[in-house]
């Protein structure tokens, strides 16, 4: 079955420096790869997905990338605010179902 | 649009006991339903699944099930609660037919003391 590998498990940013997660994944089978958000106490929020097809996808401060050949993708963010404080999770799957992996603790310092 | 109900938001359950949660999807019809468990500080697990009523897949053996009764109503049961099973509880569920967008109800803290 799937695994996926995320890195790192925290990561402290100054506001205004760029943040990178990065995710690997082992099915080559997978084909959707999302990232989710999450708050303190709160439901895992879609911000970003990528199809196996395309190899990069940005909206707005937030970017992803994926290699398809060495089965790793990634998070980019941007001019980071204080806002963008919160858990970050990747997930790889494909036909609905999805793998996440163990989170990253991002904290933006103002 | 779509939404999607869980409840209860909070629930504290002696060892033992039994335990029930429930979650609707409203604005679609035939989704792909799914109960997913967050330990505190962890990742994701992928509980049960279900692509259609009575159709149930389990990614992890454990004393819980689920169960779907209607198109949009999918159920966590458990007829007796172990301190372990303590975690955050979150249904979701994508469209299905090719659209893999997974959306999350609001979740249920479960305590089992």
């Amino acid at each position: 079955g799937e695994n996926v590998e995320q890195h790192p498990s925290t990561l402290s940013v100054q506001e205004g420096d760029s943040a990178v997660i990065k995710c690997t994944y082992s099915d080559s089978a997978s084909n959707y790869f999302p990232w989710y958000k999450q708050e303190l106490g709160k439901r895992p929020q879609l911000i970003i997905d990528i199809r196996s097809n395309v190899g990069e996808k940005k909206d707005q401060r937030i970017a992803v990338t994926l290699n398809k050949t060495a089965k790793h993708f990634s998070l980019h963010i941007t001019e980071t605010q204080p806002e963008d404080s919160a858990v970050y999770f990747c997930a790889a799957g494909s036909q609905g179902n999805l793998i996440f992996g163990k989170g990253t603790k991002l904290s933006v310092k103002p | 649009s779509q939404t999607i109900h869980q409840w209860p938001a909070t629930l504290v359950q002696p060892v033992g006991s039994p335990l029930s949660l429930e979650c609707t999807v409203e604005g679609t019809s035939n989704p792909n339903l799914y109960w997913y468990r967050q330990a505190a500080g962890r990742g994701l697990q992928l509980l049960f699944y279900s692509v259609g009523i009575g159709q149930i897949s389990s990614e992890v053996p454990q004393n819980l099930s689920a169960s779907r009764p209607q198109d949009r109503q999918f159920i966590l049961s458990s007829k007796k609660l172990l301190l372990s099973d303590s975690g955050f509880y979150l249904c979701a569920w994508t469209p299905g037919s090719g659209n893999e967008k997974l959306f999350f109800g609001s979740g249920t803290q479960l305590s089992v003391l």
